[in-house]
């Protein structure tokens, strides 16, 4: 199964952009991976899936268009322009992988998004 | 609208059992496989298990193999996780969620294991 790595911490200022890293192990570049946003004391929502080729399908519900997803080889990043404040939050990618049987969920650490 | 509401956490003792509830609606329920997720304090998401539309598949992470059980009730569109031989490293909030289609988590549910 897939290992899906984020760095555990970012930051940038208010009004600036950040691009937020998860990637894939080796042998699965063809994977998608779900990218959610959590804040303080939430459970996780759901921003939008990237496949190989980028987006795929819809945004969650209400994620402005300032969050946008690039693919590059085993990357599956994020990028949130014109950090606001509530953007401060942890940011988790996530994967399905096989199914019936040997169906399984993967997660990355989580990255914690700090707005200066 | 989709909603996946939990319940049934609480604080039980190293040992103890409990079962936990989710209860989903806008959708067609049971036509979706249905996870459990948890989340320890201060930690990443963890899967937990995952049950197919129609209970044919069941799959568990290792931590939680032999000691808990998902079941589903198509018909009362409900989800479960029955849990035995708690332990503290159980201690997280355990989330309802639909991957399929737009992902969808439920509000979470604290389980708590302590002495």
């Amino acid at each position: 199964q897939p290992v899906l790595t984020q760095p555990p911490s970012a930051s940038a200022s208010l009004g600036a952009s950040v691009t937020l890293t998860c990637t894939l192990s080796s042998g699965y570049s063809s994977n998608k991976v779900d990218w959610y946003q959590q804040r303080p004391g939430k459970g996780p929502r759901f921003v939008m899936r990237v496949g190989p080729g980028g987006i795929v399908g819809s945004k969650g519900d209400g994620i402005p268009d300032r969050f946008s997803v690039l693919a590059s080889g085993l990357n599956r990043n994020l990028t949130i322009k014109n950090i606001q404040e509530e953007d401060e939050s942890d940011y988790h990618c996530g994967a399905e992988h096989g199914s019936g049987s040997n169906f399984v969920l993967v997660f990355g650490g989580g990255t914690k998004l700090t707005v200066l | 609208e989709v909603q996946l509401v939990e319940s049934g956490g609480g604080l039980v003792k190293p040992g103890g059992s409990l079962r936990l509830s989710c209860a989903a609606s806008g959708f067609t329920f049971d036509t979706y496989t249905m996870n459990w997720v948890r989340q320890a304090p201060g930690k990443g998401l963890e899967w937990v298990s995952s049950i197919s539309s129609s209970s044919s598949y069941i799959q568990y992470a290792d931590s939680v193999r032999g000691r808990f059980t998902i079941s589903r009730d198509n018909a009362k569109n409900s989800l479960y996780l029955q849990m035995n031989s708690l332990r503290a490293e159980d201690t997280a909030v355990y989330y309802c969620v639909r991957v399929a289609a737009t992902p969808r988590w439920g509000q979470g549910s604290l389980v708590t294991v302590s002495s």
